[in-house]
């Protein structure tokens, strides 16, 4: 137990589909992320809020929105995914996004189809 | 940029054997450095750190030694499990106002009876 919770643990979308990701950490920190994981690829580095701002995005293609209403809860919306969006999201925090490590959640399995 | 290098896996090991798992870094300053490690199905877990230069980083038995001169920060194992069996990342941080994390892709330990 991190202290990072996500849900679902897995997530079944059609294309034509919207639903969202939900992450939520009890740990007091300021800054949260969202990260995709996918088969034999580095971690990519999607969004980064510190303080409820977002303060990066990576050049992450519109259909993924993420919403930050307060420092302890993180969405990540979905609709009109693709097939290659497939992969493990993964929600992190710190205490703010200039220092200290990453806390990370467990994940959730995302399958477009 | 900054980037992180991690040896190719698998890496399979007999139970009790010694793991080196290696990684090095290029950085224009001096990063903390970190290993996470992911079990099946799990998200990121971080193991260890280190914040300069010399510092050695220590948990569950392993190891790894924040090596200035040879920008690396090998992690070890005198005596692995099959617990272990997981895959490790190397990653780097700037504290900072522009501060991420940076992740290697990834090394995967098989540790077998």
């Amino acid at each position: 137990e991190t202290g990072v919770t996500q849900t679902p643990r897995h997530l079944v979308m059609g294309m034509t589909n919207k639903k969202s990701l939900k992450c939520e950490q009890h740990l007091g920190h300021n800054a949260m992320y969202w990260y995709k994981q996918s088969a034999k690829k580095p971690l990519e580095l999607m969004f980064v809020y510190n303080f409820k701002e977002q303060t990066e995005n990576n050049s992450v293609p519109s259909r993924f929105s993420p919403e930050c209403p307060n420092s302890s809860h993180l969405f990540l919306h979905l609709h009109t995914l693709q097939p290659e969006d497939s992969a493990l999201y993964l929600c992190a925090s710190s205490l703010t996004a200039s220092r200290t490590e990453a806390f990370f959640g467990q994940g959730t399995r995302l399958t477009v189809v | 940029g900054d980037s992180v290098t991690q040896m190719e896996g698998p890496v399979t090991l007999s139970e009790e054997a010694f793991l080196t798992i290696n990684c090095t870094y290029t950085a224009t300053g001096y990063p903390s450095l970190f290993w996470y490690v992911q079990y099946p199905g799990e998200g990121l877990q971080l193991l260890l750190k280190a914040t300069k230069a010399d510092d050695k980083g220590s948990n569950k038995g392993f190891e790894a030694t924040y090596r200035k001169e040879t920008t690396s920060f090998h992690l070890e194992k005198g005596s692995v499990q099959v617990s272990d069996s997981a895959v490790y990342f190397c990653a780097l941080l700037y504290t900072g106002t522009a501060s991420k994390l940076t992740f290697g892709t990834g090394t995967r330990l098989q540790v077998t009876l």
